[in-house]
């Protein structure tokens, strides 16, 4: 069964504090790793796709990594706009099934 | 209106009651899904549809039932539901199926009493 964990679970960050969120997975034959952004009281919003171990992407102040199993998504110098919850998914291409982590709740203090 | 647009936004129901919520999607993509979100749960999938034919339905209870008349409409009926049922139900689009980039509406907060 696939499986996505992510970490920390919450993570508070003073503003041009920068850092990582963790995103682990384990499935049988990655088809695509995604990032979305989710803001209170709003649905999740398309971030990033990794194909293959090694592969970046970047966005603004975001940057997200891919490795055999795990990714990160590096943020630099965070400001208070970037608190949110960044969700992590996996696809294997099997019955057009995504299977998400828990979600890490950034928070940015200014 | 642009992207994805979710009715009711919010929705309080009795067990018994009868109720429905409607997706509608404006960037004429050619697959619809329904996720639920729990406190403290990843989201979930409910139900995939693809040019209005269903291709996967996730062991969801007979208590949801799905409709999608055309490609740009979907609507999750609801009825004689538990209060654990009680979630965010997110409506997500994508240009075709066999892909992990959605696009999500706002959802639709559900409260059973």
């Amino acid at each position: 069964e696939d499986q996505v964990t992510q970490s920390p679970e919450a993570l508070r960050l003073q503003e041009g504090e920068s850092s990582s969120l963790n995103c682990s997975y384990t499935v049988s034959g990655l088809r695509g790793l995604f990032w979305y952004r989710q803001d209170p009281g709003k649905g999740p919003e398309f971030l990033f796709t990794l194909y293959s171990a090694g592969e970046e992407k970047e966005k603004e102040r975001l940057k997200a990594t891919l490795t055999k199993k795990e990714s990160f998504l590096h943020i630099t110098a965070p400001k208070p706009e970037d608190s949110a919850t960044y969700l992590c998914a996996v696809y294997t291409g099997a019955n057009s099934k995504l299977t998400f982590g828990k979600g890490i709740t950034l928070s940015v203090r200014p | 209106e642009t992207g994805v647009t979710q009715t009711p936004r919010h929705l309080v129901m009795g067990m018994t009651n009868k109720k429905s919520l409607k997706c509608e999607q404006h960037l004429g993509h050619n697959a619809m899904y329904w996720y639920k979100q729990s406190a403290k749960k990843p989201l979930e999938l409910m139900f995939v549809y693809s040019l209005e034919e269903r291709v996967e339905n996730n062991s969801v209870p007979s208590r949801f039932s799905p409709e999608c008349p055309n490609s740009s409409h979907l609507f999750l009926h609801l009825h004689t539901l538990q209060p654990e049922d009680s979630a965010l139900y997110l409506c997500a689009s994508s240009q075709v199926p066999d892909t992990g980039e959605l696009f999500f509406g706002e959802g639709s907060r559900l409260t059973v009493l």
